[in-house]
């Protein structure tokens, strides 16, 4: 089975700035890699898909790359509507989700 | 537009079963893939597996394989999930998803086991 460690698993930023969260897996994944955000009380939001494309109707303050085993997902100006848990998924061999990440305001 | 709309709460003992369902509408029901995904109270998502809409061929991960059963009613474009044996651990919101790559979600549904 396919393990993905996400990092960091909180993070703490102020409005406007870029964040990084990033997803290793223990092999590679040939780019089959999805990002979702999860508010509180609701269910998972696809942002991007095959590691870099957004989904319809994700802002283009998202964005991800990454190639092999790593990968990651960036917000630039983050907002106050991105507060939220993103969470990585892999769907290469069968399909694994990371851990998460806690997006706080600083 | 697509929607999957599971059914509501269930508050179970220890020991007993529940069966969860999810209506697909806006689409061909047997164009996606049903997948399933646990997330435990304050806790991150886990893939439970998912069950082929076209065969009706179910693949569990394998924390899964036992007491859970996929099953479809195509005929009413609708996805089951039945946990048999409930333990405390299994108290969760269950989340139906379809497409390839998990796009279209349910609302979840929150299973409490509870003696």
């Amino acid at each position: 089975d396919i393990q993905m460690t996400q990092s960091p698993p909180s993070l703490s930023a102020s409005l406007g700035d870029k964040v990084t969260i990033t997803c290793q897996a223990s092999q590679n994944i040939n780019k089959y890699i999805a990002w979702y955000q999860q508010k509180p009380g609701k269910a998972p939001r696809q942002l991007i898909r095959y590691t870099s494309t957004l989904v319809s109707g994700t802002p283009s303050r998202f964005s991800g790359s990454g190639s092999g085993r790593d990968y990651s997902f960036s917000i630039s100006n983050v907002e106050s509507e991105d507060i939220a848990s993103y969470y990585c998924l892999q769907y290469d061999n069968l399909y694994t989700f990371g851990a998460g990440t806690k997006l706080e305001l600083k | 537009q697509i929607q999957l709309v599971q059914s509501g709460p269930e508050l179970k003992k220890p020991g007993e079963s529940v069966k969860i369902s999810c209506k697909a509408s806006g689409y061909t029901f047997t164009d996606y893939a049903m997948h399933w995904v646990k997330q435990a109270p304050g806790k991150g998502l886990k893939w439970m597996g998912w069950i082929n809409t076209y065969t009706g061929k179910p693949t569990y991960a394998d924390d899964f394989k036992g007491r859970f059963v996929f099953s479809l009613e195509a005929s009413a474009s609708t996805a089951n999930l039945q946990i048999s044996n409930l333990k405390n651990e299994d108290t969760a919101t269950y989340f139906c998803a379809s497409e390839g790559v998990l796009l279209y979600w349910g609302q979840g549904v929150m299973v409490t086991v509870s003696s």
